[in-house]
This record gives C-alpha cells, sequence and structure tokens, in this order.
C-alpha cells in the first residue's frame, strides 16, 4: 500500500511568492495533520483535520498560512506570502480513528527554502 | 519550554556501546510513542508503551514507560552504525484533544 505521499519534495521559492504544498494521506484514514520541523524548533503541529474538519489549527503561525481538506484524500498548506523564516520542512501525517494509541504515519515531507 | 524534554539532546557512541535516551514530563500521558526519523524521511514509529511500569523489547531496543506514567527511556544495546538517527518521543496527553506532544529529538550517531 501506498503511504503518505508529499509533493512536492523540495521547494526553493523568493520572498514574496505563494507557496502550495500537497498532501494526500493513506487511504482510509480519518486523521491528517500538518506539522513543520526546524532546528530551532524541532517538529510543530501546524493544524490537523477528522474526517476533512479542520479540528485545532492553533498552531498556524499566523494569516498567511492557511490550510484546507476538500475531500478524503487530498489536503493542501498554502503560505502567501511567504517569508525566509517560512524556510522548514514540512511534514503531512495521517492515521487511522482516534484512538489516544493511534500511531502517526508520515510522509516523506517538504523541504521548503524562501530566499 | 517543552512539555516532553528528551535527554541527551545529542549522542555519538562507537558501535558496540550501550545507551539510554530519556523521555520527561511533569504531565501524565495515555501513551508515549517512541518515533526514529532518518535523514530526508519522516519519523517511522518504534514501539507505542501504555501501561505505567511497561516494559517493551525491539530486539536490541528496550522501551519503558515510567510508573507514574510521566517518563520513558529508550535503551540500546550494542548499538550498530544502523540504529543512527534521531528518536523522538511522543505522547498522547492524558487531558487533552487529540494530538501528540513531541520531544525536540536525540540526534544518535553510532560510529563504526
Amino acid at each position: 500500500d501506498a503511504g503518505v505521499i508529499q509533493s512536492p519534495r523540495h521547494e526553493v521559492t523568493e520572498m514574496g511568492q505563494e507557496v502550495t504544498l500537497r498532501c494526500k494521506p493513506i487511504s482510509g484514514h480519518d486523521y491528517l495533520f500538518w506539522y513543520r520541523q526546524t532546528m530551532m524548533r524541532g517538529l510543530e503541529l501546524l493544524i490537523y483535520f477528522n474526517n476533512n474538519v479542520p479540528i485545532d489549527d492553533s498552531g498556524m503561525p499566523e494569516d498567511r498560512f492557511s490550510a484546507k481538506m476538500p475531500n478524503a484524500s487530498f489536503s493542501t498548506l498554502k503560505i502567501q506570502p511567504s517569508e525566509p523564516r517560512d524556510s522548514a520542512v514540512y511534514f503531512c501525517a495521517s492515521s487511522l480513528a482516534g484512538a489516544r494509541t493511534d500511531t502517526q504515519y508520515f510522509g516523506p515531507g517538504t523541504r521548503l527554502t524562501v530566499l | 519550554t517543552q512539555l516532553l524534554e528528551q535527554s541527551p539532546q545529542f549522542l555519538s557512541i562507537q558501535e558496540g556501546e550501550n545507551l539510554t535516551v530519556y523521555c520527561n514530563s511533569s504531565s501524565v500521558f495515555s501513551s508515549l510513542q517512541w518515533y526514529r526519523q532518518e535523514p530526508g524521511e519522516g519519523p517511522v514509529l518504534l514501539v507505542t508503551v501504555v501501561t505505567g511500569g511497561e516494559v517493551k523489547k525491539l530486539k536490541r531496543l528496550t522501551f519503558q514507560f515510567g510508573d507514574a506514567r510521566k517518563d520513558s527511556s529508550l535503551h540500546i544495546t550494542a548499538a550498530q552504525p544502523g540504529d543512527t538517527g534521531l528518536y523522538l518521543c511522543a505522547g498522547y496527553k492524558m487531558d487533552s484533544n487529540y494530538q501528540l506532544i513531541w520531544g525536540a529529538g536525540t540526534k544518535l550517531i553510532i560510529k563504526p
């Protein structure tokens, strides 16, 4: 079975440009998570969805960040406008059902560099 | 301030040595998980511990959940270069919504 799929794997853009990251969760998983990982701050939860509905977006840094999940098999994270401090690896993860023992399955990540 | 404190942050040892990584908190967790992350990849689950005092073994890796469910440890016996990676602990808090709380990670390098 395919795992979590993310695209692109690498993105280099200039400050002020719009960036869209994409994720396809594992089929049948009810939860989808967007994380950001940096050396300084580690792994940070940005937002998560349950059955395509955003549940907690308190980790979204500011209004420049937005996330959508139009259906069970696709989600996007958009940054507009992008800034150099947004440079990080962005991960999408999915999990099955909502039990407090669930495994989170991560995609390979998108490495974003904002110049 | 990290809700889950991992120590050490970085460890570099020779192949064949033993090591222990710690994950501590003042909060109680429903369960704690350990993930390993290799360069260019996402974290991958190693184990989930649920019961206070629980010990789980995965080949040369031994995981323990504290009796009070506030801490956990990962012990590696006879470390090998293939154990190199970033080890992350994560837990589901007893009184919070459905999200994992993550430690900052321990970067482990095993030299041949």
